[in-house]
């Protein structure tokens, strides 16, 4: 069964300080990763999409890391400020076959000031 | 274009009575997807749609649930008789055919069932 598993489950960090978030995920085969963001009260939105032959790929201040061989994925937030208070949620698709992706629970962050 | 557009935003209702939500997609996009967000579960996909016609609906929780999707740019999630554990929010997404499926959320739909 496709699984993706993301932890820590919840994150409180001080304005300014740098943060890592991680998805562990056994979707085969492998397509891509998506991170999305979701702020309170709002739907998610993409940050970034990662492909098998893609290690790193930024979005700002957001760097997003893929290793396709143990199956693992960060999410790494440089300088954070408030607005980046949000759920940020992995999701794996696997290649051919079903279209619907597996999305992992999320990692809730809080950053305070 | 306006994004994915959900109504109502919100929705509180009494156990027993019939809820519709409603979504019109980003025009042009080729596939519908209907999800439940809760505390305890997350994003929970209940069915979706290509090019108007139902292609999984095994997520749909009960026969109480039931979505339909009459043309391209409307679609329909009714919950007949609601129960207080369908509290939860609901999105609709839409995505373009393409290998990269990225999917377009809607702002959402929280529904409360008393």
């Amino acid at each position: 069964k496709n699984q993706v598993e993301q932890s820590p489950q919840s994150l409180i960090i001080l304005e300014g300080k740098n943060c890592t978030l991680q998805c562990n995920y056994t979707v085969s085969p492998f397509s891509n990763l998506r991170w999305y963001k979701q702020d309170t009260g709002r739907g998610p939105v993409s940050l970034t999409i990662m492909t098998f032959s893609e290690n790193t790929k930024s979005n700002g201040r957001y760097t997003a890391t893929l290793d396709a061989d143990t199956k693992q994925s960060s999410l790494h937030i440089t300088a954070s400020q408030l607005s980046d208070s949000a759920s940020y949620i992995c999701v794996v698709s696997e290649t051919g076959g079903s279209y619907i992706p597996t999305f992992g629970r999320g990692t809730s962050l809080i950053v305070h000031p | 274009d306006a994004g994915v557009i959900q109504s109502p935003r919100h929705e509180v209702t009494e156990m027993g009575q019939e809820v519709t939500l409603r979504c019109k997609p980003i025009s042009g996009h080729d596939y519908l997807f209907w999800y439940r967000q809760t505390m305890m579960r997350g994003l929970e996909l209940l069915i979706y749609f290509n090019n108007n016609v139902p292609i999984d609906d095994s997520g749909m929780p009960e026969d109480r649930f039931s979505a339909k999707m009459p043309n391209a740019s409307f679609s329909t999630l009714k919950i007949q008789p609601s129960e207080p554990r369908d509290s939860a929010v609901y999105f609709c997404a839409s995505s373009r055919a393409s290998g990269n499926n990225e999917q377009f959320f809607g702002p959402g739909t929280r529904l409360t069932v008393l």
